[in-house]
C-alpha cells in the first residue's frame, strides 16, 4: 500500500497562513489524497481532499504538485482552534464493488501559538 | 441529523476474553469501516462493510471480526483479547463517496 510521510510536529502563530506538507511519493492514479484533523479525545474530522487539482473550502486550501508525489493542506489564518493533529491520507479504491480504505500515517501535530 | 454513533465510550476487560463494540452509521450512510489508534499513532484500517459484507481488510489476524446488519448498523468483535489490543477503536461511515464520517470511538483496555 502506498504511504504517506509527514513532519511529526509543527509550529504556527495564531493568525498566520500555516503549510503542512505531505509526501506520497507511491501513490497510484486512482489514489485520493486527504486530510483529516483530529482533536484530542475525538475521532478524525475531514478537512478536504482532491485527485489531481488544487482545491479550496472553506477551511483549508489543498494544493498537490504535478506529478502528484506531494501535496500541501494550507490552512489561511490559523486559530487556536486549529491545534489538532493532521493526517494525510491515501484512500485506495480496489476491488469491483468499489469500496477503498484510508491508510492514515502518524500526522503531524499542529500547535498554534497565541 | 445524528452523526456516527459508537457504544459504549469505554471499556475495561482482561485479557482473553472477548468484546463486542456496536457503531449507527451517520443516517443515510451504507458504508461501515473499522480503525484502530493506538495512543499516539494513526489510526489504523481494520475492515470495511457494505452490504452486509466485509468487502476489504486490513492486516489484522482472524480475532478480530464483523457484522453489518441490515439497517447498515455494524458490530466489531474481538476475541481471545491480549494486552496490545488496548487502543482506541474508531467507526466511519460513508455514502458511496470519499467522505468518511467518524465516530468519537470506543476507548478499549485490556487488562
Amino acid at each position: 500500500d502506498a504511504k504517506t510521510t509527514q513532519p511529526n510536529s509543527m509550529e504556527s502563530n495564531e493568525e498566520e497562513p500555516v503549510h503542512l506538507p505531505c509526501n506520497h511519493s507511491t501513490i497510484s492514479g486512482t489514489d485520493y489524497i486527504h486530510w483529516y484533523r483530529q482533536l484530542p479525545s475525538q475521532g478524525p474530522e475531514y478537512v478536504i481532499h482532491g485527485l489531481t487539482s488544487n482545491v479550496n473550502n472553506r477551511m483549508a486550501s489543498l494544493a498537490i504538485a504535478e506529478d502528484r508525489k506531494s501535496s500541501t493542506l494550507i490552512l489561511h489564518r490559523a486559530t487556536l482552534r486549529d491545534a489538532a493533529v493532521y493526517y494525510c491520507i491515501l484512500s485506495l479504491l480496489r476491488g469491483t464493488s468499489g469500496t477503498y480504505k484510508y491508510i492514515f500515517g502518524t500526522g503531524t501535530r499542529l500547535k498554534v501559538l497565541a | 441529523d445524528a452523526g456516527v454513533t459508537q457504544s459504549p465510550t469505554h471499556l475495561i476487560k482482561t485479557r482473553g476474553q472477548q468484546v463486542t463494540l456496536r457503531c449507527s452509521p451517520k443516517s443515510g450512510h451504507d458504508t461501515v469501516s473499522w480503525y484502530q489508534q493506538a495512543l499516539g499513532q494513526g489510526p489504523q484500517f481494520i475492515f470495511q462493510y457494505y452490504e452486509e459484507e466485509e468487502r476489504q481488510r486490513g492486516n489484522f489476524p482472524d480475532r478480530f471480526s464483523g457484522h453489518q446488519f441490515p439497517n447498515y448498523s455494524s458490530e466489531l468483535n474481538v476475541n481471545a483479547l491480549l494486552l496490545g489490543d488496548s487502543a482506541l477503536y474508531l467507526c466511519a461511515s460513508s455514502l458511496w463517496s470519499y467522505e468518511q464520517y467518524f465516530g468519537p470511538g470506543t476507548r478499549l483496555t485490556v487488562t
